[in-house]
């Protein structure tokens, strides 16, 4: 079983759609988790780190379950902009970054 | 978070032959690191360069193959040695950011081919 599992995707949606991103862990003692957003040709940028109690950023929302080593991405309202690939990202308590294997979006018009 | 460029950019390369690849910082940062990520692939850890030490390598990666220098507390070089068209791969540094819970920032990458 691979650390870090994305939905596989492409998800493919509309402008102005909500869609969701799922992401499981396999190490119980990681400590940090993060999404980051890669453009094609370009270097992962942090979008937003995941917190116990769940967060917020604008269109963006995260979700962390430690029971079920489980956390989330919903984004709202599309934009086209947000074509990207998303990569689940897990700090182990080695301080090692493990990245899942990501999921491409692409907002159509 | 902290501005990191790399040099260079792109290259292609022949096989047989090394690449020096270097990543800079604007301030200063205790831990630096190098990721692979081959073509349509996520990113995999090389390695951590740590300044006055030797870096220490993952699983799968050697120094032989990869050695790295960190003679700073701004600066690392990462050297692909031998290369072989299977080293074809997007190259990136980064370092671990001073808030934000740990998160790591990259430098622009660099991208290779060898022929």
């Amino acid at each position: 079983r691979k650390e870090v599992e994305q939905d596989p995707g492409p998800f493919n949606v509309p402008e102005g759609a909500t869609v969701a991103f799922n992401c499981t862990y396999s190490n119980s003692a990681s400590q940090s988790f993060f999404w980051y957003r890669q453009d094609c040709r370009k270097e992962p940028k942090l979008l937003m780190s995941v917190y116990s109690s769940g967060n917020e950023d604008g269109r963006f929302t995260a979700q962390l379950n430690r029971a079920s080593q489980y956390i989330s991405l919903l984004i709202r309202d599309s934009k086209l902009s947000d074509s990207a690939t998303y990569l689940c990202v897990v700090k182990d308590y080695g301080q090692n970054f493990v990245f899942g294997p990501g999921t491409r979006l692409s907002v159509l018009p | 978070s902290a501005v990191i460029s790399q040099k260079p950019s792109r290259d292609i390369c022949q096989r047989g032959t090394s690449l020096t690849i270097q990543c800079q910082v604007d301030s200063q940062v205790t831990m630096m690191f190098w990721y692979r990520q081959q073509p349509g692939q996520s990113l995999t850890l090389i390695a951590t360069a740590n300044q006055g030490s030797e870096a220490t390598y993952e699983s799968g990666f050697v120094i032989d193959k990869f050695p790295i220098s960190r003679p700073n507390l701004t600066f690392s070089t990462l050297t692909v040695s031998n290369m072989s068209p299977e080293d074809s791969s997007i190259y990136l540094c980064s370092v671990d950011g001073l808030a934000s819970q740990g998160a790591q920032y990259f430098g622009p990458g660099t991208r290779l081919l060898v022929l």
